[in-house]
């Protein structure tokens, strides 16, 4: 079945550091792929999404790359801040049939001062 | 825009009660999804309904559950009897579905409802 695999936190970072937080899927069509976050207490927020192969989606100084050939949509940012501290979910969703995101089992992100 | 609405943010009740937990989409948005969020299991789709009618459900995870959409605007998701094993934080997501291809609608989800049954 489809499934998205991201990998597994929490991530501690220092302030300004980079920030890659990797994510891979599997899909038995060509999915739509996408990154949420979620602040302590809130509900998810869409960060960033692609449609296609080699397509980048980026906001608020994040970026994901869909990379068709190794089936991965990994998070990155060139310098995080304190605010950055969250829980972030990659998603998958099929174009055909399913409105349905997957979900990966989230990555908690704590940046420190 | 008021955003998703969820009622109440904060449920503490008793195994055996029931529960019924409440939602009111974003105005003009035809599909509505209920997830519940773990941690042992992470973000599970519950079932989700398009233009009021229940499309796929196969994530409710037994008789015990139950959701309705009887208009646009509002949705409950019922767990009679509720145990402690229902126990998590449930969120209503609405989007509005064009219905092609491809298919990036974003989901606009609420800020949930945290349920605790002792």
């Amino acid at each position: 079945g489809d499934s998205v695999t991201q990998m597994e936190g929490p991530v501690t970072l220092s302030e300004e550091a980079f920030l890659t937080i990797n994510c891979t899927y599997t899909a038995t069509g060509y999915p739509s792929l996408f990154w949420y976050v979620q602040y302590p207490g809130e509900g998810l927020q869409l960060l960033l999404k692609a449609t296609k192969a080699d397509d980048k989606g980026s906001n608020k100084g994040f970026e994901a790359t869909y990379r068709k050939e190794t089936t991965s949509f990994h998070l990155e940012k060139g310098s995080v801040q304190v605010s950055d501290s969250a829980v972030y979910f990659c998603a998958l969703r099929i174009i055909q049939g399913a409105q349905k995101l997957v979900f990966g089992q989230g990555t908690r992100l704590t940046i420190n001062p | 825009d008021a955003g998703v609405i969820q009622s109440p943010r904060h449920e503490v009740t008793e195994m055996g009660q029931e529960v019924t937990l409440r939602c009111k989409p974003i105005s003009g948005h035809n599909s509505l999804f209920w997830y519940r969020q773990t941690m042992m299991r992470g973000l599970e789709l519950l079932i989700y309904f398009n233009n009021n009618v229940p499309i796929d459900d196969s994530g409710m995870p037994e008789d015990r559950f139950s959701a309705k959409m009887p208009n646009a605007s509002f949705s409950t998701l019922k767990i009679q009897p509720s145990e402690p094993r229902d126990s998590a934080v449930y969120f209503c997501a609405s989007s509005y579905e064009r219905g092609g291809l491809p298919s990036t609608d974003t989901q606009y989800f609420g800020p949930g409802t945290r349920l605790t049954v002792l």
